[in-house]
């Protein structure tokens, strides 16, 4: 079982700037990823960026990127030169990676950027 | 590009009613799921369905509710007798089962229950 903390329930950010949001998890599984949705007001659930948990290097896409602390079960997602339309509800996920298990969400954190 | 499909965009419906859910998975997807979301909640796992028979429910998952994939595209959500607190945003979602296990998610359905 996972469980998933999720410790800023809003964050806002200047458009253009960098912004941080955290990710806390607990796991048993040894084998598992890592993912980050994004729920724009459409409400739709858009995968960001996922993590294998057994590679070391962090992931990267385009403005997107995770500081992935596997010790210290920790997987913060960064955001680069903010956009309007990165404004949404953002999501983290563990999920083991046998047997195509179920995704297990946090509370999410509420990003607003400010024009 | 392919996506997962739901139908209706939104239900309203009386407490007490049944509802049919209904979801198109990404054709060559084998794992599906259904989630759902309470207004201002975070989203819940419901369950998960492979080859045809339920691989895992939630506690939320209680004998109102059954899934079902009839043929070969749809995958169904059928809640039997509607309460108010069923109202939320359900959403479907699919696996191709491959090592990633990223899963799709369809664009919701709103459910109202009044």
């Amino acid at each position: 079982a996972q469980t998933v903390t999720q410790s800023q329930p809003e964050m806002s950010v200047q458009e253009a700037e960098t912004v941080t949001l955290s990710c806390t998890y607990d796991t048993s599984e040894s084998d598992y990823y890592l993912f980050w949705y994004k729920q724009p007001p459409s409400r739709q659930m858009i995968l960001v960026i996922r993590q294998e948990a057994y590679k070391q290097q962090n992931a990267t896409e385009n403005r997107f990127s995770v500081n992935f602390q596997k010790a210290a079960k920790s997987f913060s997602l960064k955001i680069s030169d903010s956009q309007l339309g990165d404004a949404a509800m953002y999501f983290c996920a563990p999920a083991s990676n046998f047997g195509n298990e179920k995704l297990t969400f946090g509370t999410g954190t509420r990003l607003t950027i400010i024009p | 590009e392919p996506e997962v499909t739901q139908t209706p965009s939104h239900q309203v419906t009386q407490m007490g009613q049944e509802v049919i859910l209904r979801c198109v998975p990404i054709s060559n997807h084998l794992y599906f799921y259904w989630y759902r979301q309470i207004l201002g909640q975070k989203v819940e796992f419901l369950v998960s369905f492979y080859n045809n028979e339920i691989s895992e429910k939630s506690e939320i998952f209680d004998d109102q509710f059954s899934v079902e994939r009839p043929d070969g595209s749809n995958f169904t959500l059928k809640i039997r007798s509607t309460k108010l607190e069923d109202s939320a945003m359900y959403f479907c979602a699919s696996t191709s089962g491959g090592a990633v296990n990223e899963q799709f998610f369809g664009p919701g359905t709103r459910l109202t229950v009044l």
